[in-house]
């Protein structure tokens, strides 16, 4: 149980260009989901939390107009990185929680963004 | 600022031997903890977790003990296999939002 799949796993797009990468609960229903984003040999960043139905918190320095998230069901949020530049160069990993009241948070296998 | 870290970056065993990884935890306020296992290239794996109620919990091969009066965290992993090989993360929690905040982590190794 407690499965998370992200799509895809590997992009690569050229500077300029969006990408939209997927994040799914596939055996449970996930009303909070989150965003890190992580560099070589370094720990998780988080970007964002992900409320079904709501609108996404930031963190503290993530530019929400250039990382959008959508929580449009209890099973999927969408991360869409806008104009991308090579800075934006990551992995990008999303996570779950559970049940609504569990705080154990369940990661999907990551997608590694390479823009060019 | 608030964070959690860990004492040592690297750790390698030999196959068979007890692996044991460090966290520090600065906040007191604190009161749940997960560790993780990620290998290269995929998302971190679920491994254990605690409430601070609680100064020991025991899973499969591992266990996670907590002591909160030196706020130190630690997981042990017992009969270390080449299939433990991977990056440990500590992360802690801390009220109602739901946030982990990710320690440094750990690079174990295990020669066979």
């Amino acid at each position: 149980g407690a499965v998370v799949s992200q799509h895809p796993s590997w992009v690569i797009c050229k500077s300029g260009t969006s990408v939209k990468i997927e994040c799914r609960s596939l055996d449970f229903q996930a009303t909070t989901m989150f965003w890190y984003r992580q560099f070589p040999k370094q720990s998780l960043m988080l970007m964002a939390t992900s409320n079904e139905g709501s609108k996404a918190t930031y963190e503290q320095g993530v530019e929400k107009d250039k990382f959008l998230i959508n929580h449009a069901s209890l099973t999927l949020s969408t991360l869409t990185v806008t104009s991308a530049h090579p800075e934006d160069s990551s992995f990008y990993i999303c996570s779950a929680r559970d049940l609504p009241s569990g705080r154990a948070q369940y990661f999907g296998p990551g997608t590694r963004l390479l823009v060019l | 600022g608030e964070s959690v870290g860990l004492h040592l970056p690297t750790l390698s065993v030999q196959e068979g031997d007890n692996s044991i990884i460090n966290c520090a935890y600065s906040n007191s306020a604190s009161d749940y903890f997960i560790w993780y296992k990620q290998e290269s290239g995929k998302g971190p794996q679920f491994i254990i977790d605690i409430r601070s109620n609680m100064d020991k919990r025991q899973g499969q091969r591992v266990t996670v003990l907590l002591n909160k009066t030196v706020k130190h965290l630690s997981l042990q992993i017992a009969a270390t296999q080449p299939g433990d090989s991977a990056v440990y993360f500590c992360a802690e929690n801390r009220g109602s939002n739901y946030k982990l905040t990710f320690g440094k982590g750990t690079l174990l190794t295990v020669n066979p």
